[in-house]
């Protein structure tokens, strides 16, 4: 099975702040890394797919690159909005695993 | 609009048994892979189950195999989870997920069930 490491695991930040976030997996995915946001007491919600294709209606401040074991999402300004937790997945093969997740707080 | 909307979740005792249900609309249902995934409280997220269009082909992670059963009825959009041997560490709200086209890239999820294994 394919294990998928976040870091960091929380994250204080600033509205306005650069944000990346990281997530390895302990073998090679190729591109099949997928990035969800989770607001409290809310379902998941798609960001960006195949490691970096924006999902249609996501603003354009979120990014994401990466291939083979390393990928990073990344958040060019932050708002308000964005406060919330972040998975990464592996679409890569069954079982479909997720990240531990990332908590991006108020600084 | 997809929408999914889960039902089926609640109280039940260790050992026990619930079958979760998903109603799916605005999509063409058949010819969408789906998932369950699950969130125990205060958790990330697990991956539970996986189904394919026809509901031909059935994955599950190995903390459910033998326990869980995943089907679909393309006839009424409905997926079903059916959960025997219910233990604590299920406890968890459930999600159903629709995949996007030929993959497990989950683009619309369900608000989810929450089902509470408990004495």
């Amino acid at each position: 099975d394919i294990q998928m490491t976040q870091s960091p695991s929380s994250l204080s930040a600033s509205v306005g702040d650069r944000v990346t976030i990281t997530c390895r997996a302990s073998q090679s995915i190729s591109n099949y890394l997928n990035w969800y946001q989770q607001k409290p007491g809310k379902a998941p919600k798609l960001l960006i797919y195949a490691a970096s294709s924006l999902q249609s209606g996501v603003p354009s401040r979120f990014s994401g690159s990466g291939s083979g074991t390393d990928f990073t999402l990344t958040i060019s300004s932050l708002q308000p909005e964005d406060f919330a937790t972040y998975y990464c997945q592996q679409s890569y093969s069954n079982p479909y695993s997720f990240g531990q997740g990332t908590k991006l707080e108020i600084k | 609009e997809v929408q999914l909307l889960e039902s089926g979740g609640g109280l039940v005792q260790p050992g026990g048994s619930l079958r979760l249900s998903c109603a799916a609309s605005g999509f063409t249902f058949s010819s969408y892979a789906m998932s369950w995934v699950r969130q125990a409280p205060g958790k990330g997220l697990e991956w539970v189950s996986a189904i394919s269009g026809s509901g031909g082909t059935t994955y599950y992670a190995d903390s459910v195999k033998g326990r869980f059963t995943f089907s679909r009825d393309n006839s009424k959009n409905t997926l079903y989870l059916q959960m025997n041997s219910l233990r604590a560490a299920d406890t968890a709200v459930y999600y159903c997920a629709k995949a996007m086209s030929s993959s497990s890239v989950f683009d619309y999820w369900g608000q989810g069930t929450l089902v509470t294994v408990s004495s």
